[in-house]
C-alpha cells in the first residue's frame, strides 16, 4: 500500500530562521511527488511536482528535493506569510486516474 | 491559470435533507475531477474520482448512494450529499486535472454543517 509520512507534525520558526520539512514515502513505482500549501479553511495550493531522484525545484523561499525514499521542502529565511500547512502527496505509476495519496501535513508557524 | 471554483463555500442544512456542491474548472477543461473530504487537522481523504461522461469511481468505504457524483461536462462536476446527517459535516474539496498532466488543482472547499 502506498504511504506518505510527514515530519515534524508542527514547526514553529522565527522569521529568518531556515529549516526543512520531511516527507518519507513508500510507493509501488513513483510517477510523481507533489507539494501543496494549505491555508486554514482553504483548498490546497499547488507548489511543486518532482518526478525522479535528484530533481530539485525552487520557488521564492521554497526549494523541494527528492530522493528514492523521501523529499524535503527547504524554507530559506521564512516570513510570517509562509505560515501554513504543507502537504506532500505521491502518485503511483500504476494508478489509472492520477490518484494522489497525501500525508497528514506539517503545520508551519513563522513568528515575526 | 488552472483555477478551480466551488459553490457554495459554506452551507448549513437540516438532517435528512440533500445538498449539492458544484465544482468548476474556470480556465481549462478537466478530464478528471476528484472529491475529497477533510476532517479538522487531518489530511485529505479521497472519496471518488470522476471522468466526464462516465460513472464515478468510489474509494473503499464511501457510500455511492449517499454521495452522488455527476461529471456532466469537462468543466463541471457536482457532489450531492443525500439524506445528510450530522456525521456528514465536514470540509469537502474538489480538484481537477488536465489531460496529459499529473498535477491536481484544488478548489477553495465547501464547509458543510448538518444540524
Amino acid at each position: 500500500e502506498d504511504q506518505v509520512t510527514q515530519s515534524p507534525e508542527a514547526l514553529r520558526l522565527q522569521e529568518g530562521e531556515s529549516s526543512s520539512l520531511n516527507c518519507s514515502y513508500t510507493v509501488s513505482g513513483l510517477r510523481g511527488l507533489f507539494w501543496y500549501r494549505q491555508d486554514p479553511g482553504k483548498g490546497p495550493e499547488f507548489l511543486f511536482t518532482l518526478y525522479s531522484a535528484g530533481e530539485e525545484k525552487e520557488k521564492e523561499r521554497l526549494k523541494a528535493t527528492l530522493t528514492k525514499k523521501e523529499s524535503f521542502l527547504h524554507i530559506t529565511a521564512p516570513k510570517p506569510e509562509d505560515s501554513a500547512t504543507y502537504l506532500c502527496a505521491v502518485q503511483a505509476r500504476n494508478t489509472g486516474f492520477q490518484k494522489l495519496v497525501f500525508g497528514t501535513g506539517t503545520r508551519l508557524l513563522v513568528s515575526p | 491559470g488552472a483555477v478551480v471554483s466551488q459553490h457554495p463555500s459554506r452551507v448549513i442544512c437540516k438532517s435528512g435533507t440533500s445538498v449539492k456542491i458544484e465544482c468548476r474548472s474556470l480556465d481549462f477543461q478537466a478530464t478528471t475531477m476528484f472529491w475529497y473530504r477533510q476532517f479538522p487537522k487531518k489530511s485529505l481523504m479521497l472519496m471518488a474520482t470522476s471522468n466526464e461522461g462516465s460513472k464515478a469511481t468510489y474509494e473503499q468505504g464511501v457510500e455511492k448512494d449517499k454521495f452522488l457524483i455527476n461529471h456532466a461536462s469537462l468543466t463541471l462536476s457536482t457532489l450531492t450529499v443525500t439524506s445528510a446527517h450530522p456525521e456528514d459535516s465536514s470540509f469537502y474539496i474538489c480538484s481537477a486535472s488536465l489531460a496529459g498532466y499529473y498535477e491536481q488543482y484544488f478548489g477553495p472547499g465547501t464547509r458543510l454543517t448538518v444540524t
